[in-house]
């Protein structure tokens, strides 16, 4: 059973475009949802992270949008370039446990 | 900088092979962590520890084992390799408490022939 979904898992976007990815959970002892970016050949690497006492979070062009009630959370690339053509996991995990558990990923292409 | 290694990026091993995959790191992390990574299927975790000589199993344990003899060090073995095992693994580490970034290898890339 996925405990995080992720969708799509494709994205394709022009240089300058809002790529917006989208995750969902299920378990409400969640209370840590990272996102990560995994370049070919190389492993996953932590972009931003966002708890879920705050609605929104912004590093740089990188936004996470929480919605609580509804269990959601999502990622926003904006003015989105050829170099974040990458992979992007959701995650998440709860402070009474030790695992993590990750969505299926994105493959996002920005074209020049 | 913090550093998780994979000794082994590249892999060919013949089924019936025993296979050890190791990963070191250097930040002093109570848990660590073994991923496979397969096209549209994500992240899915074989085996995590949170101690030395401790182990848990995690969503996918079968055909492997590992083992935790140094906290720095946690290797991941495959009894007798089969070809549904060729796949990308990434180990990984973090501090005990999540909420912490969980850090990442490079990946071994193991073709099973």
């Amino acid at each position: 059973q996925q405990q995080v979904k992720q969708s799509p898992q494709s994205l394709i976007v022009q240089k300058g475009g809002i790529p917006i990815i989208n995750c969902a959970y299920e378990n409400t002892a969640f209370d840590y949802f990272p996102w990560y970016q995994q370049f070919p050949g190389k492993g996953p690497a932590l972009l931003i992270a966002i708890r879920p006492d705050v609605s929104e979070k912004k590093e740089g062009r990188f936004t996470i949008s929480f919605n609580k009630s509804a269990k959601q959370f999502s990622l926003h690339i904006m003015d989105s370039q050829p170099g974040d053509s990458a992979t992007y996991f959701c995650a998440a995990s709860a402070d009474t446990g030790n695992q993590f558990y990750f969505g299926t990923g994105t493959s996002l292409t920005v074209i020049p | 900088d913090v550093k998780v290694t994979q000794s082994s990026r590249y892999l060919v091993k013949r089924t019936g092979e025993k296979v050890f995959l190791e990963c070191v790191q250097d930040m002093d992390h109570e848990n660590m962590f073994w991923y496979r990574q397969d096209p549209g299927l994500g992240l899915r975790l074989i085996y995590f520890s949170y101690d030395v000589k401790m182990k848990e199993k995690g969503d996918i344990p079968e055909g492997y084992s590992v083992s935790r003899e140094k906290k720095e060090r946690f290797s991941l073995i495959l009894e007798s390799a089969s070809t549904n095992q060729t796949s990308m693994y990434l180990c990984a580490s973090s501090f005990v408490h999540t909420g912490n970034t969980i850090y990442f290898g490079e990946g071994s890339w193991l073709t099973v022939v």
